[in-house]
Protein backbone atom coordinates (compact mmCIF):
# COMPACT_ATOMS: atom_id res chain seq x y z
CA UNK A 1 0.00 0.00 0.00
CA UNK A 2 1.88 3.24 -0.80
CA UNK A 3 2.05 5.65 2.19
CA UNK A 4 0.47 9.36 1.90
CA UNK A 5 1.45 12.22 3.12
CA UNK A 6 -0.70 15.62 3.93
CA UNK A 7 -0.97 18.73 5.68
CA UNK A 8 -2.12 17.73 9.36
CA UNK A 9 -4.33 20.43 9.42
CA UNK A 10 -5.44 23.69 7.48
CA UNK A 11 -7.99 26.55 8.29
CA UNK A 12 -9.62 28.39 5.56
CA UNK A 13 -12.88 31.51 6.08
CA UNK A 14 -16.02 30.49 5.18
CA UNK A 15 -15.97 31.26 1.09
CA UNK A 16 -13.06 30.53 0.68
CA UNK A 17 -11.54 27.53 -1.91
CA UNK A 18 -9.63 25.51 -0.25
CA UNK A 19 -6.87 23.08 -1.60
CA UNK A 20 -5.41 20.09 0.28
CA UNK A 21 -2.37 18.03 -1.20
CA UNK A 22 -1.76 14.91 -0.98
CA UNK A 23 2.05 13.20 -1.94
CA UNK A 24 2.34 9.63 -2.86
CA UNK A 25 5.58 8.93 -4.01
CA UNK A 26 5.63 5.22 -4.28
CA UNK A 27 1.82 5.11 -5.98
CA UNK A 28 1.62 2.15 -8.17
CA UNK A 29 0.09 1.22 -11.95
CA UNK A 30 -2.63 0.56 -10.52
CA UNK A 31 -3.56 2.22 -8.19
CA UNK A 32 -6.27 4.55 -7.32
CA UNK A 33 -6.43 7.99 -5.65
CA UNK A 34 -9.61 8.69 -3.25
CA UNK A 35 -10.48 10.94 -1.06
CA UNK A 36 -12.72 10.25 2.39
CA UNK A 37 -14.20 13.08 4.44
CA UNK A 38 -14.63 12.34 8.21
CA UNK A 39 -16.61 14.14 10.86
CA UNK A 40 -16.55 13.95 14.69
CA UNK A 41 -18.29 10.54 15.68
CA UNK A 42 -19.32 9.06 12.38
CA UNK A 43 -17.35 6.94 9.60
CA UNK A 44 -15.78 7.97 6.49
CA UNK A 45 -17.89 9.25 4.06
CA UNK A 46 -16.51 9.02 0.31
CA UNK A 47 -15.57 12.36 -1.73
CA UNK A 48 -14.11 11.63 -4.84
CA UNK A 49 -12.01 9.30 -6.75
CA UNK A 50 -9.45 9.46 -9.49
CA UNK A 51 -6.75 7.99 -11.46
CA UNK A 52 -4.93 10.90 -13.67
CA UNK A 53 -5.52 14.10 -14.37
CA UNK A 54 -8.81 15.71 -13.19
CA UNK A 55 -11.97 14.45 -11.90
CA UNK A 56 -15.01 16.76 -10.97
CA UNK A 57 -18.12 15.95 -8.90
CA UNK A 58 -20.79 17.88 -7.40
CA UNK A 59 -18.83 18.26 -4.17
CA UNK A 60 -15.10 18.66 -4.97
CA UNK A 61 -12.13 18.38 -7.81
CA UNK A 62 -9.47 16.21 -7.80
CA UNK A 63 -6.18 17.50 -9.73
CA UNK A 64 -4.03 14.71 -10.12
CA UNK A 65 -0.42 15.81 -12.15
CA UNK A 66 1.49 13.44 -14.95
CA UNK A 67 3.48 11.21 -12.50
CA UNK A 68 1.03 10.82 -10.01
CA UNK A 69 2.93 11.67 -7.30
CA UNK A 70 1.03 13.82 -5.34
CA UNK A 71 -3.06 15.13 -5.96
CA UNK A 72 -4.99 17.83 -4.95
CA UNK A 73 -8.47 18.00 -3.47
CA UNK A 74 -10.46 20.86 -4.54
CA UNK A 75 -13.50 21.85 -2.21
CA UNK A 76 -14.85 25.03 -3.76
CA UNK A 77 -16.39 28.02 -1.34
CA UNK A 78 -16.28 26.06 1.57
CA UNK A 79 -19.06 26.35 4.68
CA UNK A 80 -18.69 25.91 8.46
CA UNK A 81 -20.37 22.21 7.71
CA UNK A 82 -17.09 21.55 5.70
CA UNK A 83 -14.96 21.47 8.93
CA UNK A 84 -13.96 17.28 8.90
CA UNK A 85 -11.34 16.07 8.80
CA UNK A 86 -10.10 14.83 5.14
CA UNK A 87 -8.56 11.56 4.11
CA UNK A 88 -6.53 10.89 0.77
CA UNK A 89 -5.84 6.84 0.11
CA UNK A 90 -4.10 5.19 -2.81
CA UNK A 91 -4.75 1.87 -3.32
CA UNK A 92 -6.40 -0.71 -6.07
CA UNK A 93 -9.56 -0.16 -6.90
CA UNK A 94 -11.79 -3.35 -5.39
CA UNK A 95 -14.10 -3.48 -2.47
CA UNK A 96 -12.35 -6.13 -1.42
CA UNK A 97 -8.84 -4.91 -0.55
CA UNK A 98 -8.15 -3.26 3.15
CA UNK A 99 -7.85 0.63 2.90
CA UNK A 100 -4.71 2.78 4.89
CA UNK A 101 -5.91 5.62 6.41
CA UNK A 102 -3.25 7.84 6.76
CA UNK A 103 -2.94 10.93 9.56
CA UNK A 104 -5.61 12.60 7.47
CA UNK A 105 -6.11 16.75 7.40
CA UNK A 106 -8.41 18.64 9.56
CA UNK A 107 -9.92 21.27 7.79
CA UNK A 108 -11.12 24.15 10.28
CA UNK A 109 -13.27 26.74 8.19
CA UNK A 110 -13.73 30.10 10.00
CA UNK A 111 -16.95 32.13 9.97
CA UNK B 1 -28.57 2.71 -2.23
CA UNK B 2 -25.39 1.23 -0.36
CA UNK B 3 -26.24 1.89 3.06
CA UNK B 4 -24.31 0.05 5.81
CA UNK B 5 -25.75 0.44 9.72
CA UNK B 6 -24.18 -0.30 12.72
CA UNK B 7 -25.63 -1.29 16.01
CA UNK B 8 -25.82 -0.11 18.51
CA UNK B 9 -24.35 3.47 17.94
CA UNK B 10 -23.28 3.93 21.16
CA UNK B 11 -22.70 1.58 24.05
CA UNK B 12 -21.08 1.76 27.61
CA UNK B 13 -20.43 -1.14 29.50
CA UNK B 14 -18.79 -2.43 32.64
CA UNK B 15 -15.16 -3.85 32.72
CA UNK B 16 -14.80 -7.38 32.45
CA UNK B 17 -18.62 -7.35 30.40
CA UNK B 18 -18.73 -8.48 26.61
CA UNK B 19 -20.16 -6.08 23.76
CA UNK B 20 -21.31 -7.20 20.63
CA UNK B 21 -21.42 -4.78 17.49
CA UNK B 22 -23.50 -5.34 14.21
CA UNK B 23 -22.18 -4.29 10.82
CA UNK B 24 -25.19 -4.70 8.18
CA UNK B 25 -25.24 -4.02 4.49
CA UNK B 26 -28.81 -3.08 3.90
CA UNK B 27 -29.21 -3.02 0.02
CA UNK B 28 -26.28 -4.97 -1.19
CA UNK B 29 -24.14 -8.02 -0.40
CA UNK B 30 -20.78 -7.76 0.61
CA UNK B 31 -18.53 -9.68 -0.29
CA UNK B 32 -15.92 -8.66 2.27
CA UNK B 33 -16.20 -6.92 5.59
CA UNK B 34 -13.86 -4.71 7.68
CA UNK B 35 -13.19 -3.60 11.30
CA UNK B 36 -11.91 -0.60 12.06
CA UNK B 37 -11.10 0.87 15.31
CA UNK B 38 -10.54 4.75 15.91
CA UNK B 39 -9.38 6.34 18.98
CA UNK B 40 -9.55 10.57 19.93
CA UNK B 41 -7.76 12.55 17.12
CA UNK B 42 -6.43 9.97 15.62
CA UNK B 43 -6.60 8.02 12.54
CA UNK B 44 -8.51 4.66 11.47
CA UNK B 45 -6.96 1.68 12.23
CA UNK B 46 -7.54 -1.57 10.03
CA UNK B 47 -8.71 -4.76 13.50
CA UNK B 48 -9.45 -7.10 10.70
CA UNK B 49 -10.66 -8.71 7.45
CA UNK B 50 -13.39 -11.10 6.68
CA UNK B 51 -15.27 -12.67 4.13
CA UNK B 52 -18.92 -14.54 4.79
CA UNK B 53 -18.80 -17.83 5.83
CA UNK B 54 -14.62 -17.84 6.68
CA UNK B 55 -12.19 -16.92 9.64
CA UNK B 56 -11.52 -13.60 9.77
CA UNK B 57 -7.94 -12.25 9.32
CA UNK B 58 -6.86 -9.77 12.01
CA UNK B 59 -3.82 -7.18 11.78
CA UNK B 60 -0.53 -7.24 13.77
CA UNK B 61 -1.10 -6.88 17.02
CA UNK B 62 -4.83 -7.41 17.39
CA UNK B 63 -5.67 -10.39 19.49
CA UNK B 64 -8.10 -12.65 17.87
CA UNK B 65 -9.62 -14.18 21.03
CA UNK B 66 -10.08 -10.73 22.60
CA UNK B 67 -12.08 -9.58 19.20
CA UNK B 68 -14.48 -12.34 18.29
CA UNK B 69 -15.55 -11.73 13.93
CA UNK B 70 -18.60 -13.55 12.99
CA UNK B 71 -18.82 -12.56 9.35
CA UNK B 72 -22.13 -15.63 9.22
CA UNK B 73 -23.70 -13.96 5.97
CA UNK B 74 -23.22 -11.27 2.93
CA UNK B 75 -24.72 -9.13 4.78
CA UNK B 76 -23.82 -9.55 8.68
CA UNK B 77 -20.76 -9.62 10.34
CA UNK B 78 -20.06 -9.19 14.40
CA UNK B 79 -18.15 -7.73 16.70
CA UNK B 80 -17.61 -9.25 19.77
CA UNK B 81 -15.18 -7.18 22.75
CA UNK B 82 -14.51 -10.13 25.19
CA UNK B 83 -13.45 -9.21 28.40
CA UNK B 84 -13.56 -5.50 27.65
CA UNK B 85 -10.94 -3.06 29.59
CA UNK B 86 -11.04 0.78 29.51
CA UNK B 87 -8.19 0.97 27.14
CA UNK B 88 -10.81 -0.93 24.35
CA UNK B 89 -12.91 2.26 24.71
CA UNK B 90 -12.75 3.51 21.27
CA UNK B 91 -14.69 4.07 18.11
CA UNK B 92 -15.07 1.34 16.19
CA UNK B 93 -16.04 1.47 11.82
CA UNK B 94 -17.41 -1.25 9.79
CA UNK B 95 -17.15 -1.14 6.18
CA UNK B 96 -18.61 -3.38 3.57
CA UNK B 97 -17.28 -3.75 0.22
CA UNK B 98 -18.56 -5.02 -3.11
CA UNK B 99 -16.56 -6.08 -5.98
CA UNK B 100 -15.56 -2.47 -6.61
CA UNK B 101 -16.02 -0.26 -3.78
CA UNK B 102 -16.03 -0.19 0.16
CA UNK B 103 -19.13 1.89 2.15
CA UNK B 104 -18.67 2.29 5.65
CA UNK B 105 -21.22 2.39 8.88
CA UNK B 106 -22.12 5.36 11.02
CA UNK B 107 -19.64 3.90 14.01
CA UNK B 108 -19.62 2.65 17.34
CA UNK B 109 -18.91 4.42 20.40
CA UNK B 110 -17.39 2.02 22.98
CA UNK B 111 -17.24 3.47 26.78
CA UNK B 112 -16.01 0.93 28.77
CA UNK B 113 -15.90 1.50 32.68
Amino acid sequence: LAKTTQPISMDSYEGQEVNITCSHNNIATNDYITWYQQFPSQGPRFIIQGYKTKVTNEVASLFIPADRKSSTLSLPRVSLSDTAVYYCLVGVQTGANNLFFGTGTRLTVIP
Amino acid sequence: GAVVSQHPSWVICKSGTSVKIECRSLDFQATTMFWYRQFPKQSLMLMATSNEGSKATYEQGVEKDKFLINHASLTLSTLTVTSAHPEDSSFYICSAGTNYEQYFGPGTRLTVT
